[in-house]
């Protein structure tokens, strides 16, 4: 079983769909989580950290279940500029030291 | 503010030959990072820096491949004999010091695709 799983889609929407993705992961100690975004053939960039409580911005909202081990986002009213990979990043750190699990991503396709 | 730097942004060499990757991580984060992404696959750890100290480096796959920080600022890479397996896109991050709010939250810079022939 791998680490962080994700369902690595596509995911083809119309604009202005609602879409969620969800990751699991398997180290019930890991501690920080976290949402990025990766366009073709660029670098991760850093959309959201997930919090034990949830957290919104703007159309994007991300869950955090810790008793199930999974991890959540919700992106509202789509738009084609939100086309890209979205990764689920998982983190375990103790001290200095960082484990950090990067998922194999989901594709998202917002079609017009 | 000057995001993570990377250089070259693409490498092409033959089997054997050696390469060095460059990476200049935000002004003032304590943190660097190195990743793989091979084609297909997710993007794989492969050590973490702390100033000039390696915290981490584990994910590194044998020893053809040396990373340095030396003053803890910029990174190098260095993959020496290359192979053909070695070919990917290397990705560097940084993040803050760990103590500090979003200590953890790592920003990457562009990455350098690596294709050894």
């Amino acid at each position: 079983r791998k680490e962080v799983e994700q369902d690595p889609g596509p995911f083809n929407v119309p604009e202005g769909a609602t879409v969620a993705f969800n990751c699991t992961y398997s180290n019930s100690a890991s501690q920080s989580f976290f949402w990025y975004r990766q366009d073709c053939r660029k670098e991760p960039k850093l959309l959201m950290s997930v919090y034990s409580s949830g957290n919104e911005d703007g159309r994007f909202t991300a869950q955090l279940n810790r008793a199930s081990q999974y991890i959540s986002l919700l992106i509202r009213d789509s738009k084609l500029s939100d086309s890209a990979t979205y990764l689920c990043v998982v983190s375990l750190h103790s001290g200095g030291y960082q484990k950090v699990t990067f998922g194999t991503g989901t594709k998202l396709q917002v079609i017009p | 503010e000057a995001g993570v730097t990377q250089f070259p942004s693409h490498s092409v060499i033959e089997k054997g030959q050696t390469v060095t990757l460059r990476c200049d991580p935000i002004s003032g984060h304590d943190n660097l990072y190195w990743y793989r992404r091979v084609m297909g696959k997710e993007i794989k750890f492969l050590l973490h820096f702390v100033k000039e100290s390696k915290q981490d480096e584990s994910g590194m796959p044998n020893n053809r491949f040396l990373a340095e920080r030396t003053g803890g600022t910029y990174s190098t890479l260095k993959v020496q004999p290359a192979e053909l397996e070695d070919s990917g896109v290397y990705f560097c991050a940084s993040s803050q010091d760990r103590v500090r709010d979003r200590a953890y939250e790592q920003y990457f810079g562009p990455g350098t695709r690596l294709t050894v022939t």
